[in-house]
């Protein structure tokens, strides 16, 4: 089974911190994601890069920053926290694109991030 | 653009009724759809998917069909037990992206 692992379940900062949140898979996949779920709204994607230090900007990049240093680690940064950057945080993986159709994503257990 | 409306919920059931969340979407091209559920506490897991028009996706006793001609991927279980309580997203992909709908909370009551 795939597993993606987020390193934090839960986790409280203040505003102006920077902010890390780690996310490793083990199945080799080239896709990570992260969104963003918020009640009402779904998910919306924030990044995802399709290889080793590629990242392309997803719905709502604005305040975050992504790293992929490795193929198996995706790293979601706020620059500076805000408040309204409290939510819920899903990293997910995936094959690549073009294989087929369309690839379904796996999803770690998610990170709730507050910001006080 | 993309996207997908799902039907509102709260949806709260008896065991053993049957189940239906309508979803709707709007796309150019030929996407997948899926549907994916989240039980408390935990990440979305992939319930089913459907790659193409008239594909029934099935799993855990859900089923969906892809109806091109009426854009929709509305999920059923003929018999809900308690353990289905979760929120389920309807979702489309095309190219790299997931559209995910609102999400649909569902509980079942004994």
């Amino acid at each position: 089974d795939v597993k993606v692992t987020q390193s934090s379940r839960y986790l409280v900062k203040r505003t102006g911190e920077k902010v890390f949140l780690e996310c490793v898979q083990d199945m080799d996949h080239e896709n990570m994601f992260w969104y963003r779920q918020d009640p009402g709204l779904g998910l919306r994607l924030i990044y995802f890069s399709y290889d080793v230090k590629m990242k392309e900007k997803g719905d709502i990049p604005e305040g975050y920053s992504v790293s992929r240093e490795k193929k198996e680690r995706f790293s979601l940064i706020l620059e500076s926290a805000s408040t309204n950057q409290t939510s819920m945080y899903l990293c997910a993986s995936s094959f690549p694109f073009g294989q087929g159709s369309n690839q379904p994503q796996h999803f770690g257990d998610g990170t709730r991030l507050s910001i006080l | 653009g993309d996207s997908v409306t799902q039907m509102e919920g709260p949806v709260t059931l008896s065991e053993e009724a049957f189940l239906t969340i309508n979803c709707t979407y709007t796309a150019t091209g030929y996407p997948s759809l899926f549907w994916y559920v989240q039980y408390p506490g935990e990440g979305l897991q992939l319930l089913l998917k459907a790659t193409k028009a008239d594909d029934k996706g099935s799993n855990k006793g859900f089923e969906a069909t892809y109806r091109k001609e009426t854009t929709s991927f509305h999920l059923e279980k003929g018999s809900v037990q308690v353990s289905d309580s979760a929120v389920y997203f309807c979702a489309l992909g095309a190219d790299y992206k997931l559209s995910f709908g609102a999400g649909t909370t569902v509980t079942v009551r004994a």
